[in-house]
């Protein structure tokens, strides 16, 4: 079965502290990985499309990065306005449907 | 990036009623649509696949004559909660395929979400 999950559920960083986010995939055929940031009561924000193996990305304090098994969001000295949750979804070969991870919350403080 | 809007933002409705929810790609023509929903503190549960022109397939579970959706253009997508419970409140989450770059994957932007609130 198709599985994404991310780790952590939550984090607590103060402002210019870094850290990694992780999403973890088992899926068939996989075609494409997308990061998404949610405020709460809004919908998704798309950030990063990774496709292959090796690939990185960057936005501003973000940036993204793709293996084989799983894919990495680096948060370089986040503000506070970088809070929100960080969801991970993936897209197979076969069909257009998102496989979505639990997401990760994250928390700076100033 | 491309723009996806929804409407009512929120909505307040007495149980039994039905409420709609629009769906607009305001820059690109979506052939396909998806409709999700969340509830607090988890992440998107896809509903249902709107397609322009067919029938919407919805996932298990998911009830087809509760949940209408109308996909009439390739910029519009409805869904209809019909006579409405309290247990439909929820945050429901519209998103559109926009097409790849360079033959990539498609990539779905997402609305900005709709809180239904069942009195």
């Amino acid at each position: 079965e198709d599985q994404v999950t991310q780790s952590p559920e939550a984090l607590r960083l103060q402002e210019g502290e870094s850290s990694s986010l992780n999403c973890s995939y088992t899926v068939s055929g996989l075609r494409g990985l997308f990061w998404y940031r949610q405020d709460p009561g809004k919908g998704p924000e798309f950030l990063f499309t990774l496709y292959s193996a090796g690939e990185e990305k960057e936005k501003e304090r973000l940036k993204a990065t793709l293996t084989k098994k799983e894919s990495f969001l680096h948060i370089t000295a986040p503000k506070p306005e970088d809070s929100a949750t960080y969801l991970c979804a993936v897209i197979m070969a076969a069909g257009n449907k998102l496989t979505f991870g639990g997401g990760t919350r994250v928390l700076v403080k100033p | 990036g491309a723009v996806v809007s929804q409407h009512p933002s929120r909505v307040i409705c007495k149980s039994g009623t039905s409420v709609k929810i629009e769906c607009r790609s305001l820059d690109f023509q979506a052939t396909t649509m998806f409709w999700y929903r969340q509830f607090p503190k988890q992440s998107l549960m896809l509903m249902a696949t709107s397609n322009e022109g067919s029938k919407a397939t919805y996932e298990q579970g998911v009830e087809k004559d509760k949940f209408l959706i109308n996909h009439a253009s390739l910029t519009l997508s409805t869904l209809t909660v019909t006579s409405a419970h309290p247990e439909d409140s929820s945050f429901y989450i519209c998103s559109a395929i926009s097409p790849g770059l360079a033959g990539g994957p498609e990539t779905q932007y997402f609305g900005p979400g709709t809180r239904l609130l069942v009195l």
